[in-house]
């Protein structure tokens, strides 16, 4: 079946460290995007990427990085210029220019800072 | 900008009761109308939709009417079920002038079915 993995379920980071967070889609779709959960609040955008080797800074992207060298895969960095790193992250792809496709999520992955 | 507002959580209520979960939206322009669930430790999941002014959209024994006039899209079931526990969220759906999806989400409204 297609979908999207997201790896790990549950991370943890030391104070000024970097870490990555994993994202894998099968379903062919050209867009990609990370969302960040916080409690009580809805999703907020941090970036998204329309295409292989594009991306765009949605509305929280700093302290954050990504990368689109594959079709199938958006990794977010969270860097330690993030202060509050502490949230659950979810992973997006719809395809691409297309307004009644919904976007499909993954799982999600909670990072928390030790 | 565009947003979105839903009702105030948290809602409990007794098995087979009526649900309403409002939400209200401004937009400058003629966006889709989503509502996503998301189970305790999973991702979101696309409940049903509307496209267009007066549409309906349904599943699950949940619906919800794309009304242009109030600008508004509330979540009505009928009668809930134990298994209907999860957190609901309405979100707003249109592409940019780059040509991008974007998804304008309300806070979500945790909801709990009582046996």
């Amino acid at each position: 079946d297609g979908g999207i993995t997201q790896s790990p379920k549950y991370l943890f980071r030391k104070e000024g460290q970097n870490v990555t967070l994993s994202c894998e889609q099968n379903l062919n779709h050209d867009a990609m995007y990370w969302y960040r959960q916080d409690p009580g609040q809805g999703l907020r955008l941090i970036y998204y990427s329309q295409i292989v080797n594009d991306f765009q800074k949605g509305d929280i992207a700093e302290g954050y990085s990504v990368s689109r060298e594959k079709k199938e895969s958006f990794p977010l960095t969270v860097t330690s210029a993030q202060k509050n790193p502490t949230a659950f992250y979810l992973c997006a792809s719809s395809p691409r220019q297309s307004s009644n496709q919904p976007q499909h999520f993954g799982d999600g992955t909670r990072l928390s800072i030790l | 900008g565009d947003s979105v507002t839903q009702m105030e959580g948290p809602v409990t209520l007794s098995e087979e009761a009526f649900l309403t979960i409002n939400c209200t939206y401004t937009a400058t322009g003629y966006p889709s109308l989503f509502w996503y669930v998301q189970y305790p430790g999973e991702g979101l999941q696309l409940l049903l939709k509307a496209t267009k002014a007066d549409d309906k959209g349904s599943n699950k024994g949940f619906e919800a009417t794309y009304r242009k006039e109030t600008t508004s899209f509330h979540l009505e079931k009928g009668s809930v079920q134990v298994s209907d526990s999860a957190v609901y969220f309405c979100a707003l759906h249109y592409l940019s002038i780059q040509g991008a999806q974007k998804l304008v989400f309300g806070q979500g409204t945790r909801l709990t079915i009582n046996p």
